[in-house]
């Protein structure tokens, strides 16, 4: 099967803009979460789709926002950037979401903010 | 809340001598417990995982880490170090509500000498 891809790969983006990253999970995976790594946060959780409804979501502004098509791709947005979101964003997949299931990481979208 | 704490931020061994990262867990009820690795621009990778039954967990590459309930400890061992295990390592727990909302620990960069 192929793997998680994410594209674009690298983002250049200025502050004020928006940003949409697309994640396409593995196939037959129906859950998708996304993260924001950064050297001085590390990993943090965004939020979990699962059957394009959104299960779960981490402590980020109403500025990041997600969705789930019914093929399992998902998207995510993040609307007026900041400095402070560039990030490498990485997406997975896993194939019920459950918490005894692991994950399947996509290699990331490297998003900087100029 | 479900968290796991990984106390050392960088490790290194030698070539051939035996590695330990490690990660301690703070959750309530029985633990699902995972390792991650990522390599250099890439995206994290699954090694293993406990989720019950034997406290010797085996994962891939020739990783096992030992849960230890006692201590509230879950760490990744590997008998024998190769250079090609330099990397960051992660330690991570899911939502205790069983969902694909999972904390990650801080990470451990590991660096094997030659």
């Amino acid at each position: 099967k192929a793997g998680v891809t994410q594209t674009p790969r690298y983002l250049i983006k200025t502050r004020g803009q928006q940003v949409t990253l697309s994640c396409s999970p593995i196939s037959g995976h129906r859950s998708v979460s996304w993260y924001q790594q950064t050297p001085g946060q590390g990993l943090q959780f965004l939020f979990e789709y699962f059957s394009e409804t959104q299960r779960n979501k981490g402590n980020f502004p109403g500025r990041f926002s997600g969705r789930q098509f019914s093929n399992s791709r998902s998207e995510m947005n993040v609307s007026t950037l900041e400095l402070g979101d560039s990030a490498l964003y990485l997406c997975a997949s896993s194939e019920t979401g459950q918490g005894h299931n692991e994950q399947f990481f996509g290699p990331g979208t490297r998003l900087t903010v100029l | 809340a479900q968290s796991v704490a990984q106390p050392e931020d960088q490790v290194k061994v030698a070539e051939g001598n035996p590695l330990t990262v490690k990660c301690t867990y703070s959750v309530s009820g029985n633990p699902y417990l995972f390792w991650y690795v990522q390599y250099p621009n890439r995206g994290l990778q699954f090694l293993l995982k406990y989720i019950t039954g034997d406290n010797l967990v085996k994962g891939s590459y020739g990783f096992e880490a030992e849960f230890n309930k006692s201590q509230t400890s879950f760490h990744l061992k590997k008998p024998s170090a190769l250079v090609s295990d330099s990397a960051l390592y992660f330690c991570a727990v899911p939502y205790s509500g069983g969902y694909q909302k999972v904390t990650f620990g801080t990470g451990t960069k590991l660096q094997v000498i030659p």
